[in-house]
């Protein structure tokens, strides 16, 4: 079964600065994506980033990257330059067979 | 729509009610994927459809769940005999293909058992 892991329940960062958010997942299948997912205090659920796992080059988008590590079953979320708009709950997400297998979360709280 | 949406957005039930919860997808988006998300968890899949067809209701916790696309557009997950583990917020997502797996959420439904 897939699991996903993200042992960080709570993250701090300065504003303007950049946080790493970490996630590990365990799975027997060779093509999958991966997701991160936030979703702010109104509770709606959005796509920050995903990545194909076939793909060795890591996504991007804008401020957000992520560091893949297919063999060691990694992909964690780097933040840059935060923003106060940035804190909310991040979800990383495992797609396989139809299903999403959602980590915890961790609570990204910014300082302004 | 825009996007996905949902009723109502907020729900409190009587022990032993029956509950209807409704998701309206993103128009012509084929999948639809209910989630339950438990207060300071991730959400846990519980059904996925593909048009009107319920090709996987693995993740219903019970009997009790029960939902349906009759008419591959409108879902309605519908709880019977409303149980306090039930207290949790329901999401719905949409995608556009059959095996797209990038998903648009709902604003959920936060419904509470007492």
């Amino acid at each position: 079964a897939q699991t996903v892991t993200q042992s960080q329940p709570e993250m701090s960062v300065q504003e303007a600065e950049t946080v790493t958010l970490s996630c590990t997942y365990d799975t027997s299948e060779s093509d999958y994506y991966l997701f991160w997912y936030k979703q702010p205090p109104s509770r709606q659920m959005i796509l920050v980033i995903r990545q194909e796992a076939y793909k060795q080059q890591n996504a991007t988008e804008n401020r957000f990257s992520v560091n893949f590590q297919k063999a060691a079953k990694s992909f964690s979320l780097k933040i840059s330059d935060s923003q106060l708009g940035d804190a909310a709950m991040y979800f990383c997400a495992f797609w396989g067979n139809y299903q999403l297998i959602w980590g915890a979360g961790t609570k990204l709280i910014i300082k302004p | 729509g825009a996007g996905v949406s949902q009723s109502p957005r907020y729900k409190v039930a009587k022990r032993g009610q029956d509950v209807a919860l409704r998701c309206d997808p993103i128009s012509g988006h084929v999948s639809l994927f209910w989630y339950q998300q438990a207060l300071g968890q991730g959400p846990e899949f519980l059904t996925y459809f593909q048009n009107e067809a319920q090709l996987d209701k693995s993740g219903l916790p019970s009997d009790r769940f029960f939902a349906e696309r009759p008419e591959g557009s409108v879902s309605t997950l519908k709880i019977q005999r409303t149980q306090q583990e039930d207290s949790a917020v329901y999401l719905c997502a949409s995608s556009e293909g059959a095996v797209d797996n990038e998903q648009f959420f709902g604003p959920g439904t936060r419904l509470t058992v007492l």
